[in-house]
């Protein structure tokens, strides 16, 4: 079967540095998506990794390494509005419209 | 630009009744897609659509359906809601199947079916 692992909550405080991870099993891999959502509100888009390595933007990074099924978001300098939930999308490979979704991390900053 | 726009935000339906969940994008993306989110899961397909005239099933399409007559709509139809219906829906498009911009959502409806 096709499944992507996240913890279900951080804790992480204002100011820090915060890794999620995410592992996934999938029917191939065509490319990992990272996704903001704030309580209530629709996901938004935060990075896209389809290499194995470190894409920065800003204060979010994101890595991935393929050969072992992981990646990781790093948020630096946490600021009260990040706290969000951070989910985690693969897409299969040769698939045209499907994403398998993690069940995302719920991140609560703490001043 | 108004992106993604879902109506109605809210919603309670009584069991057996129907509804019609509206979805409208300006980006004038050929894909769309219908998800819905339950606490503590992820983000499940229900259906999407390739283009206007082009709809086809996600994972989970059992008691809904849909239509795209336009690139622009893609309503969601609900025949005799049940309890477990209740769900927050999102409904989301995409430049093609491979952008590397993943999807845009829309604000999504949050569906109590009592």
């Amino acid at each position: 079967g096709q499944n992507i692992d996240q913890p279900t909550e951080m804790t992480a405080t204002e100011g820090a540095i915060v890794q999620i991870n995410c592992t996934y099993q999938t029917s191939g891999f065509n490319g990992l998506f990272w996704y903001q959502q704030h309580a209530g509100e629709a996901p938004t888009f935060l990075s896209y990794n389809v290499l194995d390595g470190l894409e920065e933007k800003g204060r979010f990074s994101s890595f991935l390494s393929r050969s072992k099924g992981y990646s990781y978001l790093l948020l630096k300098e946490l600021q009260m509005k990040d706290s969000a939930s951070y989910l985690c999308a693969v897409r299969p490979r040769d698939s045209n419209y499907q994403l398998i979704w993690g069940a995302g991390t719920k991140l609560i900053i703490k001043p | 630009n108004a992106g993604v726009t879902q109506t109605p935000k809210f919603r309670i339906l009584k069991i057996g009744q129907s509804m019609t969940l509206q979805c409208t994008q300006d980006m004038n993306h050929n894909y769309m897609y219908w998800y819905r989110q339950d606490p503590g899961m992820g983000l499940k397909l229900i259906y999407y659509s390739v283009g206007a005239g082009i709809t086809d099933k996600g994972e989970v399409p059992n008691g809904y359906n849909v239509s795209r007559s336009t690139t622009e709509d893609f309503p969601l139809r609900l025949e005799l809601a049940a309890p477990s219906q209740t769900s927050v829906y999102f409904c989301a498009s995409s430049q093609s199947s491979r952008s590397n911009y993943g999807y845009t959502f829309g604000s999504g409806t949050r569906l109590t079916v009592v």
